[in-house]
């Protein structure tokens, strides 16, 4: 069974430093990875969808990066802001929109 | 162009009784999966329709059950409730079935409270 774990469990930086958050997984026979964010008591957010055989992907300030092979991926958030604060997951596909989650990385963004 | 909606957004039952939730995806996604998320589990995977057939299911008992309309939207169902069914139950969909390129859509979800 795939086993999704994301390093920080929690993150506090002040308003404007760059940051990368950590994702790793144990099966790399994987469709894609897709990155989310998740506000309190909210549903999920897209932010990022990298195929399986791309190595990253880029959508304004963020970046993310997949290395199949060892099952990695990291999120980078350039210049991060206030309302960038929320939890980020990473998922990745395991075939037929089954998507195998991590317990996510809570980010605060101190103004 | 409208995400996906969930309906209803909160509600409480009690153990025993059944549950019906519905989605609608957006416009034009065939793809519809379900997930559950509460605190101690996280996210997990409940089922996925596509064209109005199951084609694949998670690690849930039979108690949790869904089907999908011609019309792409869909429905859970929990049957004799239990506390330990309390969460957000959310729905995702997605323009194609196929795996390798399917980017998911969530909801707000359906926060479920069993008393």
């Amino acid at each position: 069974k795939q086993e999704v774990t994301q390093i920080p469990a929690a993150l506090s930086v002040p308003e404007g430093e760059n940051l990368v958050l950590n994702c790793s997984f144990t099966d790399s026979a994987i469709y894609n990875l897709q990155w989310f964010r998740q506000d309190p008591g909210k549903g999920l957010t897209s932010l990022l969808l990298i195929q399986s055989s791309q190595r990253e992907q880029t959508s304004g300030r963020l970046n993310a990066s997949l290395d199949k092979s060892s099952g990695r991926s990291t999120l980078y958030i350039a210049a991060s802001q206030p309302g960038d604060s929320a939890t980020y997951l990473c998922a990745p596909s395991g075939g037929a929109n089954n998507l195998f989650f991590g317990t996510g990385t809570r980010l605060t963004v101190i103004p | 162009k409208a995400g996906v909606t969930q309906t209803p957004r909160y509600l409480i039952k009690t153990r025993g009784q059944q549950v019906t939730l519905s989605c609608s995806p957006i416009s034009g996604h065939r793809s519809v999966s379900w997930y559950q998320q509460t605190p101690g589990q996280g996210l997990q995977f409940l089922f996925e329709y596509f064209s109005e057939t199951q084609r694949n299911k998670g690690n849930f008992p039979g108690r949790f059950s869904g089907r999908q309309f011609s019309n792409s939207r869909s429905e859970m169902n929990v049957s004799t409730l239990e506390l330990g069914d309390s969460a957000l139950y959310l729905c995702a969909s997605s323009l194609e079935g196929s795996a390798s390129t399917g980017e998911l859509f969530f909801g707000e979800g359906s926060r479920l409270t069993v008393l």
